[in-house]
């Protein structure tokens, strides 16, 4: 069974502060590399596919890295808000198959 | 309107009860999952269908079925229910021709207890 990880697994930072979480995967057979935003009381939605090596994707104050090569994707949010508060999903797809989530790494901000 | 639809959005049953949760999506996607949701554990996939004569088992498919009546619907059946199959169930689509790499898209999920 494929295993994707991601840290850490919760966080609490305070307004303004920059914060970033990891996602590892296997390295074989790789495809597409998600990042999903999951909201208290609502559905996962996309953030980023990503499918190069060196892939550098970016939504305002969110980016995200991808190294195919050595199996992990880094997402960093620049100066927390409030309303950054979710659950970050990533997944894994190989060509073929259906996407592996992980876990997921849970960040509170607090004003 | 939503995308991706699921009823019901929440059920309490029984154990050994039979119970279909339905999913039903217009953006006229090709592929179609259901996860289940518990907490501290993230999605699991339970089964996929990525066409309408193709289904697939995923990582936890024991005590499920499914049926992909049509591209657009897809149903998740537990044959006789049991109290660990209590959980937060996501179907999503993907779209095969979009380029977007299996871009999932959410239904807003059904809240599932058995007691």
């Amino acid at each position: 069974i494929l295993n994707v990880e991601q840290s850490p697994q919760s966080l609490h930072v305070q307004e303004g502060d920059s914060t970033n979480f990891t996602c590892s995967f296997p390295s074989s057979n790789f495809y597409a590399l998600h990042w999903y935003r999951w909201e208290t009381a609502k559905s996962p939605e996309a953030l980023f596919v990503m499918t190069l090596n060196g892939d550098e994707k970016k939504k305002g104050r969110i980016s995200a890295t991808l190294n195919t090569k050595e199996g992990y994707s880094y997402l960093y949010i620049k100066g927390s808000q409030p309303e950054d508060s979710a659950t970050y999903l990533c997944a894994f797809n190989q060509a073929g198959t259906a996407l592996i989530f992980g876990k997921g790494t849970t960040l509170s901000v607090s004003s | 309107d939503a995308d991706v639809t699921q009823t019901p959005r929440n059920r309490i049953t029984k154990t050994g009860k039979r119970i279909m949760l339905e999913c039903s999506q217009t953006k006229g996607h090709d592929r179609m999952y259901w996860y289940r949701q518990d907490p501290g554990l993230g999605l699991r996939l339970i089964y996929y269908s990525f066409d309408v004569k193709d289904i697939n088992k995923g990582e936890i498919s024991d005590g499920y079925s499914v049926s992909r009546q049509a591209q657009a619907k897809f149903s998740l059946s537990l044959e006789s229910a049991i109290p660990n199959q209590t959980a937060l169930y996501f179907c999503a689509t993907s779209d095969r021709t979009s380029g977007n790499h299996n871009e999932q898209f959410f239904g807003p999920g059904t809240r599932l207890t058995v007691l």
